[in-house]
């Protein structure tokens, strides 16, 4: 069974920390992703990653970065969170190939940025 | 401007009920389209796709999707509602344009299921 495993389910932090979410998948995927879901507005996509070390930017990356120094595990980082930055974290992973766009999530990290 | 539309946010249905969630596309070309739904505490799981070919598509958990083009359309379906299918449905779509494209997620449906 294909699985997408993060680091917390839930997560407390103060303002000015930086955080770390953790993301592993054990599917052997190319691509990988980081959304931000929030109530009425769906999923937003922060980065993904199409490779080892290879990054793009989504639609709202501001405060954030990312690492990918394995195949299997991308990191997002918050370098300072900020009380705007509290949210709920998903990951996901999907396959590489034209054609293949179903991506396997994550269960989530809530993370309070107090 | 290319976007997907859930202009349901909430629905309230009783055990057994059908139920039809609807979701609008607004793309130069018929893009790929996706049905995901979001448990409460999970992840999101696909329940089916269309790429092209038959516009009724079915999909996990006894659902279907039927694509409808002249009306920009991919409603969800079910016939009759568990109380185990209380979750947020999220709509998504894919530019079909060639090369990697990104997914882009509807605002979801949450549906609440009476006894």
């Amino acid at each position: 069974d294909v699985k997408v495993t993060q680091s917390s389910r839930y997560l407390v932090k103060r303002t000015g920390e930086k955080v770390f979410l953790e993301c592993v998948q054990d599917m052997d995927h190319e691509n990988m992703f980081w959304y931000r879901q929030d109530p009425g507005l769906g999923l937003r996509l922060i980065y993904f990653s199409y490779d080892v070390k290879m990054k793009e930017k989504g639609d709202i990356p501001e405060g954030y970065s990312v690492s990918r120094e394995k195949k299997e595990r991308f990191s997002l980082i918050l370098e300072s969170a900020s009380t705007n930055q509290t949210s709920m974290y998903l990951c996901a992973s999907s396959p590489s190939g034209q054609g293949d766009y179903e991506q396997y999530f994550g269960p989530g990290t809530r993370l309070t940025v107090t | 401007a290319q976007s997907v539309t859930q202009p349901d946010i909430h629905i309230t249905v009783s055990e057994g009920a059908s139920l039809e969630l609807r979701c609008n596309y607004s793309y130069g070309a018929t893009p790929y389209l996706f049905w995901y739904v979001q448990s409460p505490g999970q992840g999101l799981q696909l329940l089916l796709k269309y790429f092209s070919g038959d516009t009724l598509v079915q999909g996990i958990k006894g659902f279907e999707a039927e694509f409808k083009r002249s009306q920009s359309s991919f409603n969800l379906r079910k016939p009759s509602v568990h109380w185990s299918d209380a979750a947020e449905y999220f709509c998504a779509v894919v530019p079909n344009s060639g090369g990697y494209q990104k997914v882009t997620f509807g605002t979801g449906t949450k549906l609440q299921v009476i006894p």
